[in-house]
């Protein structure tokens, strides 16, 4: 059963810095991983999709890498700020099999 | 494109009444829908996979009985939460998956809050 973990759980920065946050899975054969934000008590914004084939996406500041044979994925945020602060999640998926989550990063922009 | 609707975006109902959320695509076709739910501070976690025309496919430890969905259509489906509790209470998002793009990306309603009194 496909397990994804992020790291770290919460994670505060002062603006400007570059940040990364972690994203690992245990079943390597997935077909695509997507980073997703969450604000608080909203829905899911979609940031960036990697299928397997691809090793990084990037949008705007947003840089994300997938080693798929080692189960790892990175966001790359760059010159961070307050409007960035919000959850952070990773998800895989094996094909057409659904979504799995893993539990996010909290982030927090401290202006 | 890729829009995907929930409605009602919130919901307070009364311990033992049924609560009907719906989930549309509004620019494609979704043969296959996610019903996901969330507690605070918690993460996504699966509900079920409905496929259109045909039953819905229960996570471990989903009561179908309780939760009932139905996917009439390549843009619809429904999640009723029977005789609903307060344990109930939660973050529903529903998912879609287009049927034409080959990458298998879901697309995300905004979420359905429901509170039981």
């Amino acid at each position: 059963k496909q397990e994804v973990t992020q790291i770290p759980a919460a994670l505060s920065v002062p603006e400007g810095e570059n940040l990364v946050l972690n994203c690992s899975f245990t079943d390597s054969a997935i077909y695509n991983l997507q980073w997703f934000r969450q604000d608080p008590g909203k829905g899911l914004t979609s940031l960036l999709l990697i299928q397997s084939s691809q090793r990084e996406q990037t949008s705007g500041r947003l840089n994300a890498s997938l080693d798929k044979s080692s189960g790892r994925s990175t966001l790359y945020i760059a010159a961070s700020q307050p409007g960035d602060s919000a959850t952070y999640l990773c998800a895989v998926s094996n094909g057409n099999t659904p979504l799995v989550f893993g539990k996010g990063t909290r982030l927090s922009v401290i202006a | 494109g890729a829009v995907v609707s929930q409605h009602p975006s919130w919901v307070i109902c009364k311990s033992g009444t049924s609560v009907k959320i719906e989930c549309r695509s509004l620019d494609f076709q979704a043969t296959t829908m996610f019903w996901y739910r969330q507690f605070p501070k918690q993460s996504l976690m699966l509900m079920a996979t409905s496929n259109e025309g045909s039953k819905a496919t229960y996570e471990q430890g989903v009561e179908k009985d309780k939760f009932l969905i139905n996917h009439a259509s390549l843009t619809l489906s429904t999640l009723t939460v029977t005789s609903a509790h307060p344990e109930d209470s939660s973050f529903y998002i529903c998912s879609a998956r287009d049927r034409i793009l080959p990458i298998y990306e879901q697309f995300f309603g905004p979420g359905t809050r429901l509170t039981v009194l």
